[in-house]
């Protein structure tokens, strides 16, 4: 049963630590995106991947954030240093191009005091 | 640019009726329309998509969804609800062409009441 898994699913961390968030795509897709959810902002997109290279990181607060892929594997969220108003759910999805549905991780539930 | 309104935040139904949560797109394009479902700490689940073939789409758990372009309308509906319905149900459109990315509308809660 393929699934697309993120480490940790749950990170309580103080305000200025930095936080790295990982996730394991399908075995096969070549779409990576990452997610995050609020209850005031909803479904948000942050960072889009395909075939490991960036296509699209608008979403994303370029200050604090970064997304990469170090290999197919492999996809992670970093942020640096993290605030309280980064508290959310982040979720990750993988998909294979021009099939358009995309497959989403459990999310990692982030606190930070 | 496409978008997705899903009107209301929360539908409530009596186990056993009929589930109907709306969904209307904008797109300039025709697009690929999707259902997903997020159950309590989870991830979203893909219940249905429409990608241009026939209009009425059935998905898991019994739900769904008829394209309707002339209404730009795709409406999720179940005959009767389960107590397991409950749940959060998110829209999504993709234009075809377009990277694969997916706009989300900003979801709809179901209640069902036993």
């Amino acid at each position: 049963d393929a699934r697309v898994t993120q480490t940790p699913r749950h990170k309580v961390t103080e305000m200025g630590q930095e936080v790295t968030m990982r996730c394991q795509p399908i075995l096969g897709h070549n779409t990576v995106f990452w997610y995050r959810q609020t209850m005031m902002q909803g479904l948000e997109l942050l960072a889009y991947f395909r075939n490991r290279a960036p296509l699209d990181d608008s979403g994303m607060p370029k200050d604090r954030f970064s997304a990469e892929m170090p290999d197919a594997t492999l996809a992670t969220l970093k942020i640096q240093p993290s605030e309280p108003r980064d508290s959310a759910v982040y979720f990750c999805a993988s998909g294979l191009d021009g099939q358009y549905e995309q497959y989403f991780g459990p999310g990692t539930r982030l606190t930070v005091t | 640019a496409q978008s997705v309104t899903q009107l209301g935040s929360h539908v409530s139904v009596s186990e056993g009726a009929l589930v109907l949560l709306r969904c209307n797109y904008s797109s300039s394009v025709p697009p690929y329309l999707f259902w997903y479902v997020q159950y309590p700490n989870q991830g979203l689940q893909l219940l249905l998509k429409y990608t241009s073939a026939a209009t009425l789409v059935k998905g898991i758990n019994g739900f769904e969804a008829e394209f309707k372009k002339s209404e730009t309308s795709f409406h999720l509906t179940k005959p009767s609800a389960h107590m397991s319905d409950a749940a959060e149900y998110f829209c999504a459109v993709s234009r075809t062409g377009a990277n694969s990315k997916l706009t989300f509308g900003k979801g709809i809660t179901l209640s069902v009441r036993p």
